[in-house]
């Protein structure tokens, strides 16, 4: 595998599941960040990976929890959603933080019911 | 306050034709980092390009051009004889001292056969 995966690539779920959305980067890289894309919304940071410790929550709702056990492995726990969270989630990953390039996954695209 | 304008929403040519889509940013800092993002209908963004503030040199990729003006704080993007796999919509980001990416709304380039 090369650059940045995301598992799945779609997910149906109900209100009441719990799910996690997982991405992982093979690029040697020390940032992961969460990103949200809404349709006619420009795209969203919720949150920011800096070796392992979260350095940004975007107030974003407790709903979401993420996870980085490790600089190559971001998780994203779902409980709870809401309908209008359906959107496309996207993972990226930088060398550091600070001027670098974002590398992107391909998302998952979420559908809340 | 920072900000990236891309005032097309969606442009339609032919395949061959050459298309500019204008990329307009604000910002108070000196130093700063501008990029390109494509996002094919499969929904990965893909990397073009990162201009920091000081590299004023236009850039010539293939077939991809991008002219980079701070005297009307422009980063704009060309792409000469269109092909039909150009077809996406192209992001223009700005990030600044917060290292936050600050993201167009984007420009849905359509290139008909």
């Amino acid at each position: 595998e090369t650059g940045v995966t995301q598992t799945p690539r779609h997910l149906v779920m109900g209100m009441t599941n719990k799910k996690s959305l997982k991405c992982e980067q093979h690029l040697g890289h020390n940032a992961m960040y969460w990103y949200k894309q809404s349709a006619k919304k420009p795209l969203e940071l919720m949150f920011v990976y800096n070796f392992k410790e979260q350095t940004e929550n975007n107030s974003v709702p407790s709903r979401f929890s993420p996870e980085c056990p490790n600089s190559s492995h971001l998780f994203l726990h779902l409980h709870t959603l809401q309908p209008e969270d359906s959107a496309l989630y996207l993972c990226a990953s930088s060398q550091e933080t600070v001027g670098e390039t974002q590398y992107f996954g391909p998302g998952t695209r979420l559908l809340v019911l | 306050a920072q900000k990236v304008t891309q005032a097309q929403t969606e442009i339609s040519v032919v395949e061959k034709e050459d298309v500019t889509l204008d990329c307009v940013y604000e910002t108070r800092d000196t130093t700063y980092y501008l990029f390109w993002y494509k996002q094919p209908p499969s929904g990965e963004l893909v990397f073009l390009i990162r201009r920091n503030s000081f590299d004023e040199q236009n850039e010539i990729s293939g077939r991809y051009s991008w002219n980079f003006q701070k005297s009307t704080s422009s980063f704009n993007f060309t792409i000469t004889a269109s092909q039909v796999v150009d077809s996406a919509v192209y992001f223009c980001a700005l990030m600044d001292s917060n290292y936050q990416l600050i993201w167009g709304a984007g420009t849905k380039l359509i290139i008909k056969p």
